[in-house]
């Protein structure tokens, strides 16, 4: 089944300790993106990666490092959360050919930043 | 910067009737214009997709249209069912097929069909 498969889905840490949510697609698309989402402010892009060891800067990206060093995988790392990372996380691809943008997305990671 | 602007209200239909959502957008208009369903606790799923020079857009229950003089795009959903209880997201989309573009949603408004 065609798929972007995140892990952790659930996840509760402390402020400051460095955690990585993996993002894999199976669909060999060659663009992957990661996005949260908050209540009242709707889904907003982190981060991006248009192939291999191409990746840039969403609309949000204060906090946040990611790597793209296979195309099936995209993690998003936070090197020392805070309780403002708190969020419910999607990672989503796309393939990149003639026609719109359509993304698959993940089910979703919640991360909650004590 | 563009802004999306869907009803924040939740909207709560009968089962059968017609729903209709409402994206309205500003500044100028996208090349592309999607419709995405979100379960709770789930990730968007793709429904519909318009481009700048199509007025209508229909997938079996599904009618979208796209008035970019009015910088609008509304969502209907025909003979509704509860199963159809969701949130829908708009999203804009600015740039040509296969670019560095990307998707700018809108908030999502929240549909409730009742029996």
């Amino acid at each position: 089944e065609a798929q972007v498969t995140q892990n952790p889905r659930y996840l509760i840490t402390v402020t400051g300790k460095k955690l990585t949510v993996t993002c894999s697609q199976n669909m060999n698309h060659e663009y992957m993106s990661w996005y949260r989402q908050d209540p009242g402010l709707g889904l907003r892009q982190i981060y991006y990666s248009m192939n291999v060891e191409v990746t840039d800067k969403g609309d949000v990206p204060e906090g946040y490092k990611v790597s793209r060093k296979e195309k099936r995988n995209f993690p998003l790392i936070l090197e020392s959360p805070s309780p403002n990372q708190t969020s419910l996380y999607f990672c989503a691809s796309r393939k990149d050919r003639a026609g719109a943008n359509v993304l698959t997305f993940g089910a979703g990671s919640r991360l909650t930043v004590l | 910067s563009q802004k999306i602007e869907q009803n924040s209200e939740a909207l709560n239909i009968q089962e059968g009737k017609t729903a209709t959502l409402t994206c309205n957008y500003t500044n100028y208009s996208p090349a592309y214009l999607q419709w995405y369903r979100q379960d709770p606790g789930r990730g968007p799923v793709f429904l519909l997709l318009i481009r700048e020079n199509e007025k209508e857009k229909r997938k079996e229950r599904l009618k979208v249209t796209f008035d970019t003089t009015l910088k609008q795009s509304l969502f209907h959903i025909t003979a509704s069912q509860p199963a159809d209880s969701a949130t829908y997201l708009c999203a804009l989309d600015m740039g040509k097929a296969g670019t560095a573009s990307k998707l700018t949603f809108g908030t999502g408004t929240r549909l409730q069909v009742t029996l």
